[in-house]
């Protein structure tokens, strides 16, 4: 019953470096979503995939991208990593894309990211 | 621009004790509003649903109230047991930020044996 699954746990990359968070779905859903948590901001929405196919940005989508591999699969790629870009990243999937229907949302258990 | 606010931003208080945690938001536009836990080092998971024609829903020792009109919600926390320590996020999902969530940054909340 793994849900969402999130790679890697922890990272630590240097200014400039590049990586990619990987997170995989086992639900069938058809939305997925990565967020960003940091004290005193909450969680930020920084790209979403309504369906496989589509992704869209959020609400700070600056310095990353994404990829909707397959409908299990949606990364987060850092291209030249920042100190700013200090985060815990989580990874979330639902049945639909519009919360307004009362989809239920579903998260990874996140990933530690520390840029120096 | 929603913006949602909780209050306290941390709360200790002894087991058994009934408690209450507050969730503000500023655009009453809102399609429903959703009410997570956050253990350490862990995801966020969704404990309670509000649609927005709803005034409240219950789940266990959890009750969660909805006042759309003024911008409000609390959670009711019956009986606090130590295992209910964690922090509590509130969401709205609004009618005009495309749908999607719009989250507080949380209460946490720690309840002593």
């Amino acid at each position: 019953n793994a849900g969402v699954t999130q790679t890697p746990k922890f990272q630590v990359l240097k200014t400039g470096q590049s990586m990619t968070l990987q997170c995989a779905q086992d639900m069938n859903h058809n939305s997925m979503y990565w967020y960003r948590q940091d004290p005193g901001m909450g969680l930020r929405l920084i790209y979403y995939s309504a369906s496989e196919g589509t992704t869209d940005k959020g609400e700070v989508p600056n310095g990353y991208n994404v990829s909707r591999l397959n409908k299990r699969e949606f990364s987060l790629r850092l291209e030249s990593a920042a100190p700013s870009q200090t985060s815990v990243y989580f990874c979330a999937s639902s049945t639909g894309p519009w919360m307004s229907s009362g989809n239920t949302i579903y998260f990874g258990e996140g990933s530690w990211l520390t840029v120096v | 621009k929603q913006e949602v606010t909780q209050i306290p931003a941390a709360l200790s208080v002894p087991e058994g004790e009934n408690l209450v945690l507050n969730c503000s938001f500023t655009d009453s536009a809102i399609y429903n509003l959703q009410w997570f836990r956050q253990d350490p080092g862990k995801g966020l998971t969704s404990l309670l649903l509000i649609q927005s024609s709803q005034r409240e829903q219950t789940s266990g020792r959890l009750n969660a109230s909805l006042d759309k009109s003024s911008g409000r919600s609390t959670l009711y926390i019956a009986a606090s047991q130590p295992g209910d320590s964690a922090t509590y996020l509130c969401a709205v999902t609004g009618e005009t930020s495309g749908s999607r969530l719009t989250f507080g940054e949380g209460t946490q909340l720690t309840v002593n044996p």
